[in-house]
């Protein structure tokens, strides 16, 4: 079973205004993952957390970690129209090795 | 500084016949990983490989499915005879660290992917 589950499904917005994405995670993580995925092609990572960290940031992205709630959230400020995309976020338990759980992800779309 | 490359980019193969994918990582690293995603679905683990050795095929169906990475040349995902239901991505993703390790920040490269349809 998916052990990320990313909230909304899918999110449709106004250049300029913020958008939250949430994931919510099943078992213990040693660190959350976030990738991107425009249409047809590859993933892009674009932040790490571990689960020492409760936010990070990185230009326009920003990271919360809850693991007392098994939560995570991902804010993009000033959207951009280029956002536009599927955005997954993905833990790894450490005990798995190089296994990588997956949500089913949130269509993030930002109309110009 | 290629990243990772996938090829073919879209395979097309009647039911029955051998699929074979093929993943270069990232110059200098040495783990792969293969992930296949179905469409509207997030990815789904398949396999773990460092040079010629398999660390974690947990997720890959017991039959049909393998996987090598081989001393020299790309990592291979072959799956013979394929069905309709193996139609979908399947992305290769590679890392230069034991994931977990020291400060590893950078999370997974992953190439574009290989869309295979099985008509």
């Amino acid at each position: 079973s998916q052990q990320g589950e990313e909230d909304p499904q899918a999110l449709s917005i106004q250049e300029g205004e913020n958008a939250t994405m949430n994931c919510s995670y099943k078992t213990s993580i040693n660190n959350l993952q976030w990738y991107r995925q425009n249409s047809g092609r590859g993933l892009v990572h674009l932040i790490l957390i571990r689960s020492n960290e409760r936010e990070k940031h990185s230009g326009r992205l920003r990271v919360t970690l809850d693991t007392s709630k098994k939560s995570s959230s991902l804010l993009i400020t000033a959207s951009r129209a280029a956002d536009t995309a599927s955005y997954f976020c993905a833990g790894w338990g450490g005990s798995t090795l190089g296994r990588l759980y997956f949500g089913r992800g949130t269509q993030l779309t930002v109309w110009p | 500084n290629a990243g990772v490359m996938q090829n073919p980019r879209h395979l097309v193969r009647r039911r029955g016949q051998e699929a074979r994918l093929r993943c270069s990582p990232m110059k200098g690293h040495s783990h792969v990983y293969w992930y296949r995603q179905l469409p509207e679905e997030g990815l789904k683990f398949m396999v773990y490989l460092q040079k010629e050795n398999i660390i974690d095929e947990s997720g890959m169906p017991k039959e049909r499915f393998s996987a090598e990475f081989p001393k020299e040349g790309p990592s291979i995902l072959r799956i013979q005879q394929v069905v309709r239901g193996d139609s979908a991505a399947y992305f290769c993703a590679s890392s230069g660290a034991t994931p977990g390790q020291g400060n590893w920040d950078y999370g997974y490269t992953f190439g574009s992917g290989t869309r295979l349809t099985v008509v």
